[in-house]
């Protein structure tokens, strides 16, 4: 099993201005994940993060507007830039240790709830 | 592409109730499914998986089967109680280093 903390666990932020979320995890992954749950919807992957290489992004995001960084193999940080009210949601980081060690589990961290006034 | 189909709340049942939500998925391969919750306010939990065909994932009297002729991943519980009211998601990952993708979610409102 994977322990994954985020932070911050809330924020209430101005439109216009920038967060940046960040996801540690107790054991080394080699690839974590970005979601975005808005009120009464789903999750939504927005990006693949893979240690030493660029973010992959999903359809409808783009790399101005969430930044990520992954600058080694047990943290990450999601950034939701120039926000808006639209991007009032829970942000969730998640890992998989995949095929390798043939665990088949996303494990997920609390997320971030954001709200953009 | 994967994708999951998930019967949409909100359900409301009385307490011992049995509960039934559907879900049901197109993937290629074979992909491990899940149930997720989430309590109000609270991030997503891990309820339950199975990662091959005919497996039974079972937790807190939760069962699903994974049944890949209907490809389906039905979860049920024999008498609920209001505890369990939360949002229940299907979910499923493929193979390897994959996304989770996750059904639309089910509202479950457990009334005493």
């Amino acid at each position: 099993s994977a322990v994954i903390s985020q932070k911050p666990s809330r924020d209430i932020c101005q439109r216009g201005t920038s967060l940046t979320i960040q996801c540690q995890v107790d054991s080394q992954v080699t690839m974590m994940f970005w979601y975005r749950q808005q009120p009464g919807q789903s999750l939504t992957l927005i990006a693949t993060a893979n240690q030493g290489s660029e973010a992959t992004y999903e359809s409808g995001f783009v790399i101005d507007k969430f930044p990520i960084s992954r600058p080694n193999l047990t943290f990450s940080t999601l950034t939701v830039s120039n926000m808006s009210p639209e991007d009032s949601s829970i942000y969730l980081c998640s890992v998989d240790f995949g095929r390798a060690n043939m665990n088949t589990e996303a494990f997920f961290g609390q997320g971030t709830r954001l709200t953009v006034v | 592409g994967n994708s999951v189909t998930q019967m949409e709340g909100p359900v409301t049942l009385s307490e011992e109730a049995f509960l039934t939500i559907n879900c049901t998925y197109t993937a290629t391969g074979y992909p491990s499914l899940f149930w997720y919750v989430q309590y109000p306010g609270e991030g997503l939990q891990l309820l339950l998986k199975a990662t091959k065909a005919d497996d039974k994932g079972s937790n807190k009297g939760f069962e699903a089967t994974y049944r890949k002729e209907t490809t389906s991943f039905h979860l049920e519980k024999g008498s609920v109680q209001v505890s369990d009211s939360a949002v229940y998601f299907c979910a499923l990952m493929g193979g390897g280093y994959q996304k989770v993708t996750f059904g639309i979610g089910t509202k479950l409102q457990v009334i005493p």
